[in-house]
This record gives C-alpha cells, sequence and structure tokens, in this order.
C-alpha cells in the first residue's frame, strides 16, 4: 500500500518569508496528492491539491508541485502571514487517501 | 450544515467496554473513510468504504476493530473491549466519488479509555 513520508516535522519561519514542504511517496499507481491545513481543534481542511497529469499548480501564496519520476511533491508559501501558523499534511492517493504525519508551521511576526 | 458530522463528539469509557461512533456523510458522496488521529501525529487510515462495500482496511488495524455503512450512507465504528491506547481522535471523511476527489472531513469523535 501507499507510504507517504513529509519533512519537516516544524518549520519555523519570520512574516513574508517562503516555506517549503516536502514529501515523498511510494505507490507509482497514486495519482492525486492533497495538501491540508489543520488548525488547532479543527477538522482538516484542504487547501490545494494537485494530479499526476498536472506537474504544478498555484493557487494566489500557494503552489505545489509534482515530481512523478522521483515520486515526490511539495508545497510552497509564498509572503506568509501568521495566520498561516497550522499543521500541515500532505496526502498520497491510489486507492485509499494516505496522510503523512504532519508538519507544523510558525509564522512569528 | 450540510457538512460530514460525527456522533458523539466527545465519549469517555472505561477499559474494556465497547464503543460505537457514527459518521454521516456529505449527501450522495460515495466513498467514506475512517482515521485515527493522536496528537501531533497525522490522520492514521484505518478503513474506507466505496458506497456499502468496504473495499480496504489497514493491516495494523486490530480485530477489535469493526466498520460498517449497511446502506451506503451513514457508517459506524466499533471498538470491542477498549484499550487505553485507543485513546485519539476518530475521522470521519467523505468524498464524490473515486480517490482522486477532495475528502471532507467531519469534527471527529474524541475518545477516552479510562
Amino acid at each position: 500500500g501507499e507510504n507517504v513520508e513529509q519533512h519537516p516535522s516544524t518549520l519555523s519561519v519570520q512574516e513574508g518569508d517562503s516555506a517549503v514542504i516536502k514529501c515523498t511517496y511510494s505507490d507509482s499507481a497514486s495519482n492525486y496528492f492533497p495538501w491540508y491545513k489543520q488548525e488547532l481543534g479543527k477538522r482538516p481542511q484542504l487547501i490545494i491539491d494537485i494530479r499526476s497529469n498536472v506537474g504544478e499548480k498555484k493557487d494566489q501564496r500557494i503552489a505545489v508541485t509534482l515530481n512523478k519520476t522521483a515520486k515526490h511533491f511539495s508545497l510552497h508559501i509564498t509572503e506568509t502571514q501568521p495566520e498561516d501558523s497550522a499543521v500541515y499534511f500532505c496526502a498520497g492517493s491510489g486507492t485509499a487517501l494516505i496522510f503523512g504525519k504532519g508538519t507544523t508551521l510558525s509564522v512569528s511576526s | 450544515d450540510t457538512g460530514v458530522s460525527q456522533d458523539p463528539r466527545h465519549k469517555i469509557t472505561k477499559r474494556g467496554q465497547n464503543v460505537t461512533f457514527r459518521c454521516d456523510p456529505i449527501s450522495e458522496h460515495n466513498r467514506l473513510y475512517w482515521y485515527r488521529q493522536t496528537l501531533g501525529q497525522g490522520p492514521e487510515f484505518l478503513t474506507y468504504f466505496q458506497n456499502e462495500a468496504q473495499l480496504e482496511k489497514s493491516r495494523l488495524l486490530s480485530d477489535r476493530f469493526s466498520a460498517e455503512r449497511p446502506k451506503g450512507s451513514f457508517s459506524t465504528l466499533e471498538i470491542q473491549r477498549t484499550e487505553q491506547g485507543d485513546s485519539a481522535m476518530y475521522l470521519c471523511a467523505s468524498s464524490p466519488t473515486g480517490s482522486n476527489t477532495e475528502a471532507f472531513f467531519g469534527q471527529g469523535t474524541r475518545l477516552t479509555v479510562v
């Protein structure tokens, strides 16, 4: 089955800096890679996703890149703001949706 | 509220007791997932249904755990003979169809085994 590894586990940046979170996956059949944001005490919510027929996708300050050959994908957040502070999860989906262990992002002003 | 709903929100039980949680997915969502989440960890996959069919269970899932989705709508997750290690947040998620569409999460059921 799918295995998703996520790095780093914690990330601290200054407001306005960029943040990058990286994930690798094992199942070459996986074709859907969402990213979720979870604030303290709340449910995970989708922020961006990418499918295997696309190499990059951008939505305002958030972008995701996918390298199918290397089986890795990354989340890029530019011009970080304090409200970006949360836990971010990547996931890979071949059959079931399998999540990484998460990255705690702290943005200090 | 037309989102995914879970009941109860909190459950405290004594070790050895059985507990059952319910998940009502978004209407007409065919796929339903169950996850377990402990503090500081990502959602750990437990099982998923496509309509009423249970298609996959985690190999790590104990035989004490069972899930059903009898009519392809709501689902239940039962834990028999609970142990302290079962204490966690149990999350349900649903998606319209297939494995390559957004999964919407419920608020979760927080289980505490004492």
